[in-house]
């Protein structure tokens, strides 16, 4: 069964800290996305990533695809970056179907 | 750019009441997506057209029709409302239905039935 796993659910962390969401995966995928839901509700996707590593920004994104694991980052982070974080998986058997994860509410103090 | 849009935003049913939710997309995608968000799950893809003039079920279509009217629109129509349809409707697009494509998404429809 195609599943994502995200952890922890929720995180508090204080102005600066660096921040880590990990993510993982119960078989095969084509690509992971990384999206961010702010409190108003709308979805932005962050990154696509089938392999290594991709950065914007503050935002860093790993991917470790034996292990079927992803990680995503935040250094230095701000109460801005306040927002609930979604990973989804591109299943290699999915029918062009994107399997999101519960979501991580992240809460910056600052 | 206006990006997605959905109308309206915020409603309230009646149980078996029909109503249409509307998605328009400005950026020339191929393909658009419903999707349901409700607490605790992760967002569930109900509907999907991959191009213009083809439709597929999703994970939870029971309960809902969809319509690619052009290349722009992607609308959802629930027939006879339910309690169990109460929740967060957003619509998404991407230029392809292949994993290395961001979904843009609408900000969402609130649905309430009571």
């Amino acid at each position: 069964k195609n599943e994502v796993e995200q952890s922890p659910q929720n995180l508090t962390a204080q102005e600066g800290e660096f921040i880590t969401i990990n993510c993982s995966y119960s078989v095969g995928i084509s690509a992971l996305h990384w999206l961010q839901q702010h409190p108003g509700g709308g979805i932005v996707s962050l990154f696509m990533l089938s392999s290594g590593k991709k950065k914007h920004g503050r935002l860093i994104a790993t991917i470790n695809i034996q292990e079927k694991h992803s990680s995503l980052h935040i250094t230095a982070s701000h109460p801005r970056d306040s927002a609930v974080y979604i990973c989804a998986a591109w299943f290699e058997d999915s029918n062009y179907k994107l399997t999101f994860g519960k979501g991580t509410l992240l809460t910056v103090n600052p | 750019n206006a990006g997605v849009t959905q109308t309206p935003k915020f409603q309230v049913l009646k149980t078996g009441q029909s109503m249409t939710l509307q998605c328009a997309q400005d950026m020339n995608h191929n393909s658009m997506y419903w999707y349901r968000q409700d607490p605790g799950m992760g967002l569930r893809l109900i509907y999907y057209s991959a191009s213009e003039g083809t439709t597929d079920k999703g994970e939870v279509p029971n309960g809902y029709n969809v319509s690619r009217l052009n290349k722009r629109e992607f609308s959802l129509r629930l027939e006879s409302a339910a309690p169990s349809q109460t929740s967060v409707y957003f619509c998404a697009s991407s230029e392809a239905s292949i994993s290395n494509q961001p979904q843009h998404f609408g900000d969402g429809t609130r649905l309430s039935i009571l």
